[in-house]
């Protein structure tokens, strides 16, 4: 089975901090992607990448960066954390040829006051 | 950017009933995806259809693609309280396996 984990399921940060959430998947896929969903917005994608230190943006990635220094390893980073961002952040992985079929951690629910 | 709708936004239903799900998009697709979520978990994947699919069936759930329409839907028979879950299509265009996903039907299973 494949399994996505990511750092923290709750995450209280204040305003200003930088902050980071990590995810790691195990099934050696090659896609990796960092959501975040709001309600009646949907999932949105913020950033993803096809390959170690290889990164794209998504649709809304003002305010985020990220890195991928190992194949199994997406690190999402909020730089200074405002209150727009409080939301829950889903990571997923995927690999090319299994239909993009995408795998998802259990999500972290980021609070910034 | 938006590109599955899903009708309805909400649906209940009794258990023993069946739920229809709909979903539309936009622009051309390789396949359709549908997701499931419980609450305040992450998304499970359900089934993929194909674009030269039409219908496809897995257990209690059956999904329908009409590429002229650019529309999908997702029917579960005989639902169960265990059903009750947000549901999401998912449109794949072979952009380097990214997604594009619906803002989701929440269904609620009485028993």
């Amino acid at each position: 089975d494949v399994k996505v984990t990511q750092s923290s399921r709750y995450l209280v940060k204040r305003t200003g901090e930088k902050v980071f959430l990590e995810c790691v998947q195990d099934m050696d896929h090659e896609n990796m992607f960092w959501y975040r969903q709001d309600p009646g917005l949907g999932l949105r994608l913020i950033y993803f990448s096809y390959d170690v230190k290889m990164k794209e943006k998504g649709d809304i990635p003002e305010g985020y960066s990220v890195s991928r220094e190992k194949k199994e390893r997406f690190s999402l980073i909020l730089e200074s954390a405002s209150t727009s961002q409080t939301s829950m952040y889903l990571c997923a992985s995927s690999s090319p040829g299994v239909g993009d079929t995408q795998y998802f951690g259990p999500g972290t629910r980021l609070t910034v006051l | 950017s938006q590109q599955g709708e899903e009708d309805p936004q909400a649906l209940s239903i009794q258990e023993g009933e069946n739920a229809t799900m709909n979903c539309s998009y936009k622009t051309s697709i390789n396949n359709l995806q549908w997701y499931r979520q419980n609450s305040g978990r992450g998304l499970v994947h359900l089934i993929l259809i194909r674009s030269n699919e039409r219908e496809k069936h897995s257990g209690r759930l059956r999904v329908t693609l009409d590429t002229s329409k650019k529309s999908s839907s997702l029917l579960i028979t005989a639902s169960r309280a265990a059903d009750t879950a947000s549901y999401f299509c998912a449109t794949g265009n072979n952009q380097g396996g990214k997604l594009i996903f619906g803002q989701g039907t929440e269904l609620s299973v009485k028993p």
